[in-house]
């Protein structure tokens, strides 16, 4: 089976900072997400890559940056941290078209802390 | 708009009841429909889906979930929970609305005591 791996497990940072998150996935497939998961809130997307080098704007991409310059990977930057800002973001990859009838893969989360 | 209610934010039940967890979508069609579940400090993974045929779809541990067309609903159920099924439940549907995209309900927290 495969795995996706997030790094780092928890990010502290300060107002202002830029902050990247990244994502590897070894199941070889073409879709991948990130999703930012509040409490009471479900999960949101941010931005999706259907393909290498491919980026889609999700419903809440306003304050962030991603990168997708490998098929197994796909990266997700904070542009300037909110004071305060807590939030778990997860990243999840599928097989063929995004939003479809495939499952989503999720790796274990990425929780971040702004000072 | 589209969207995904779960209208319990958190279920207390015993080992060894009874289970539903509640959850209603708002779209004209029928969408695909999931089921996830968060254990603690873990990604979602998923319990069951449904797409079209048998409304009445069987899951992983012992989890099913039927889909209701006039009631545009898709509860979730377990015949008998045991103190491991605690977790986050979030249902999910995958929508055409501008485009395709799947659309999260705000989850249930489910705590099973002994």
């Amino acid at each position: 089976g495969g795995i996706i791996t997030q790094t780092p497990k928890f990010l502290i940072g300060q107002e202002g900072q830029k902050l990247t998150l990244k994502c590897q996935q070894n199941f070889n497939h073409d879709t991948m997400y990130w999703y930012r998961q509040d409490s009471g809130k479900g999960l949101r997307l941010i931005y999706y890559s259907i393909t290498e080098n491919d980026l889609q704007k999700g419903d809440l991409s306003e304050g962030y940056d991603a990168s997708r310059e490998k098929k197994s990977s796909f990266s997700l930057t904070v542009t300037s941290a909110q004071k305060n800002e807590m939030a778990v973001f997860l990243c999840a990859s599928s097989m063929g078209q995004p939003f479809s009838n495939e499952r989503l893969f999720f790796g274990h989360g990425t929780k971040l802390s702004v000072l | 708009a589209q969207s995904v209610t779960q209208p319990d934010a958190r279920v207390t039940v015993s080992e060894g009841a009874s289970l539903q967890l509640r959850c209603k979508y708002s779209y004209s069609g029928t969408p695909y429909l999931f089921w996830y579940v968060q254990y603690q400090r873990q990604g979602l993974q998923l319990l069951l889906k449904y797409y079209s045929g048998d409304p009445v779809v069987q899951g992983v541990n012992g989890f099913e979930a039927e889909f209701s067309k006039s009631d545009s609903s898709f509860h979730l159920r377990k015949a008998s929970v045991h103190w491991s099924d605690s977790a986050v439940y979030f249902c999910a549907a995958s929508i055409t609305s501008s485009g395709q995209k799947l659309v999260f309900g705000q989850g249930t927290i489910l705590k099973v005591y002994l």
